[in-house]
């Protein structure tokens, strides 16, 4: 049983860049959320998706985006880079219907400059 | 829109000792499930443990238990016998029952464990 992967592992873009963000969801899951995590602050939800299409969403704004792949798989796309964008996106998957399946990645680390 | 708060920033705890880290949340709903995650500097989050709120019997999960006070919407987590592997920011976090962006966790600001050998 494979585990959520995420790349890059690390990121620097600067500022009004667009960046894309990748995670592979854990075997027989099929539903993907992303969260921002800020330093020193908890996760927040960004959004979610499920068979596709996005299932519920945080409060961020449009110029974050995301798709989910036939396999599950997602990827998160921030355009208009701003400094505050500066965080650890974490991805995780899991198994609708089931409350206790979240498998979280390793984040991705994104510094905007 | 559900809280979670997390009022102790840090802890330290001495190996082989008990600490016990605290959570409280604001909902209006009556069933929801709630979570302690792990985040060691790997990153990634680990689920410690978790409670079904209609369930009034605490979670346990080995060196791991949670003393949950629904009417006082209180969540804390005991850490009995603590190793070194222990330290990390251990985060609370809540989700609901219904569906859509309910699915989300909404995630407390985190306490910092150290664990003195």
């Amino acid at each position: 049983e494979t585990g959520v992967t995420q790349s890059p592992t690390h990121l620097i873009k600067t500022r009004g860049q667009q960046v894309t963000l990748r995670c592979s969801s854990q075997s027989g899951h099929n539903t993907v959320s992303w969260y921002q995590q800020a330093l020193g602050q908890g996760p927040q939800f960004i959004f979610q998706y499920y068979r596709e299409e996005e299932n519920g969403r945080g409060n961020f704004p449009p110029r974050f985006s995301g798709l989910q792949f036939p396999n599950y798989s997602s990827e998160l796309n921030v355009n208009a880079l701003e400094l505050d964008d500066s965080a650890l996106y974490l991805c995780a998957s899991s198994l609708r219907g089931r409350e206790n399946g979240y498998t979280f990645g390793s984040g991705t680390r994104l510094t905007v400059v | 829109a559900q809280t979670v708060t997390q009022s102790q920033p840090e802890m330290s705890v001495q190996e082989a000792e008990t600490v016990t880290l605290s959570c409280t949340y604001d909902t209006s709903e009556s069933d929801y499930y709630l979570f302690w995650y792990k985040q060691p500097p790997s990153r990634q989050m680990i689920l410690v443990i978790r409670q079904e709120a209609y369930k009034q019997q605490n979670a346990t999960e080995n060196r791991f238990s949670v003393n949950f006070q629904k009417a006082a919407k209180s969540f804390s987590l005991k850490i009995s016998d603590s190793q070194l592997g222990d330290a990390a920011m251990y985060f609370c976090a809540y989700r609901s029952v219904r569906g859509g962006s309910n699915y989300k966790l909404t995630f407390g600001k985190g306490t910092l464990l150290t664990v003195n050998p």
